[in-house]
């Protein structure tokens, strides 16, 4: 069975400084991955994804993602947090179609001025 | 609108009620999810519906969880003789990709 492991339930960074959200899948197959974010009280908004094209993902809001079949990762970084950033990630695997997909626990996201 | 709709978007019930949580998918995605989270958890799969498949049900807790898609298109989740634990927020999500998921901004129930 497919797995996603979100390594940091919470992460605190301060605002201007990099932001580094680690993830790690498992998967037997070629994966697509994704990055979700949510805000409070909201729901759940795309991010970024990846699907065997550039290893190296540009999403929105400045974020990015690279994979690494190697290390089987998918880490989320922003080379500068800002206070809106402040939020819920989630880290998304997809593998055999429509029906396996798989959500990371998420990683709260915390910044502080 | 071109979003995911979901109504209600409060629901306060008393224990013992049934409630039926609606969600209108972004028209012509055939997949359409259900999701519950709780207060700090993170994301509960409940079921999945896919074109004219039989859906998945494997995500639902308990026979008390029904949902139904219409004409391929609204879903509704219906929980009969809501208990405390229920209390949580449930979140649709409709799909023409695979793993890239459009959420509604979700159904909030609190049963007291």
């Amino acid at each position: 069975a497919q797995s996603v492991t979100q390594l940091d339930s919470h992460v605190s960074v301060s605002e201007g400084t990099p932001v580094l959200l680690r993830c790690n899948y498992s998967s037997s197959y070629s994966p697509s991955l994704f990055w979700y974010v949510q805000h409070p009280n909201k729901g759940l908004q795309l991010l970024l994804k990846y699907t065997s094209a550039a290893t190296l993902v540009k999403g929105i809001n400045g974020f990015e993602a690279e994979f690494k079949k190697s290390e089987t990762s998918f880490h989320l970084t922003k080379p500068s947090a800002h206070m809106s950033d402040a939020a819920e990630y989630f880290c998304v695997q997809s593998s055999g179609g429509y029906q396996k997909v798989t959500f990371g626990t998420g990683t709260k996201l915390q910044v502080i001025p | 609108g071109a979003g995911v709709s979901q109504s209600p978007s409060n629901k306060v019930t008393e224990k013992g009620k049934d409630v039926e949580l609606r969600c209108d998918p972004i028209s012509g995605h055939t997949a359409l999810y259900w999701y519950r989270q709780s207060l700090g958890q993170g994301l509960e799969f409940l079921i999945y519906f896919q074109g004219n498949s039989a859906p998945d049900k494997s995500g639902l807790p308990s026979d008390r969880f029904s949902a139904e898609r219409t004409g391929g298109s609204v879903s509704t989740l219906t929980i009969q003789r809501t208990q405390q634990e229920d209390s949580a927020v449930y979140l649709c999500a409709s799909s023409l990709v695979p793993g890239e998921l459009f959420f509604g901004e979700g159904s909030r129930l609190t049963v007291l």
